[in-house]
């Protein structure tokens, strides 16, 4: 039982915006930052989103996150074939003094 | 090129020890946190363990007392030292690098408990 939860699937066409949910606490995501991970199969997970909404260089406007009270998004508009894959949502807890990862969305671009 | 390569993984019984090494180039090693994340096959990721860039460390209930990570910033390195290993810590151990957030990752290197 991971202690950020995330929808265990979600999908979309080519070009359709979808939304995947991070729910949280007020130990983690009420407190603390949120970081969205993306992992392509057979790969390693990458950064996509760090600081709530910031994107690294590299990664493409499509991607956007955003926070609310206890509660962070990760929208992906113009969804795109290699965007299918794993995505995490994490956060520090101040409870647990320590990182915690989401269950994890798998995206299926139908 | 910034890089992390990951190695020392392979198949260790129950009860035993392993001890992970992690290369890093292409970036100023000693001023970033550095951390360990794992993942079971097929299952989500699990932070593992952290020590920032004054060597302090942080570890999550499952490994505390049996996992110790440490840094050579001479060398570049990262380890990760695995004692009374069990099946629940087979995975993929990955090493990743960054202050807010796992910014940078490796390609993992695979552990297996089993006898």
């Amino acid at each position: 039982q991971s202690v950020l939860t995330q929808p265990p699937s979600a999908s979309g066409t080519p070009g359709q915006r979808v939304t995947i949910s991070c729910s949280g606490s007020s130990s983690n995501i009420g407190s603390n930052t949120v970081n969205w991970y993306q992992q392509l199969p057979g790969t390693a997970p990458k950064l996509l989103i760090y600081s709530d909404n910031q994107r690294p260089s590299g990664v493409p406007d499509r991607f956007s996150g955003s926070k609310s009270g206890t509660s962070a998004s990760l929208a992906i508009s113009g969804l795109q074939s290699e965007d299918e894959g794993d995505y995490y949502c994490a956060a520090w807890d101040d409870s647990l003094n320590g990182v915690v990862f989401g269950g994890g969305t798998k995206l299926t671009v139908l | 090129e910034v890089q992390l390569v990951e190695s020392g993984g392979g198949l260790v019984q129950p009860g035993g020890s392993l001890r992970l090494s992690c290369a890093a180039s292409g970036f100023s090693f000693s001023h970033y946190d550095m951390h360990w994340v794992r993942q079971p096959t097929g299952r989500g990721l699990e932070w593992v363990s952290t020590i920032d860039t004054a060597g302090d460390t942080y570890y999550p209930g499952s490994v505390k007392g049996r996992f110790t990570i440490s840094r050579e910033n001479a060398k570049n390195s990262l380890y990760l030292q695995m004692n009374s290993l069990g099946a629940g810590d087979t995975a993929v151990y990955y090493c990743a690098a960054g202050a807010d957030a796992f910014h940078i990752w490796g390609q993992g290197t695979m552990v297996t408990v089993s006898s």
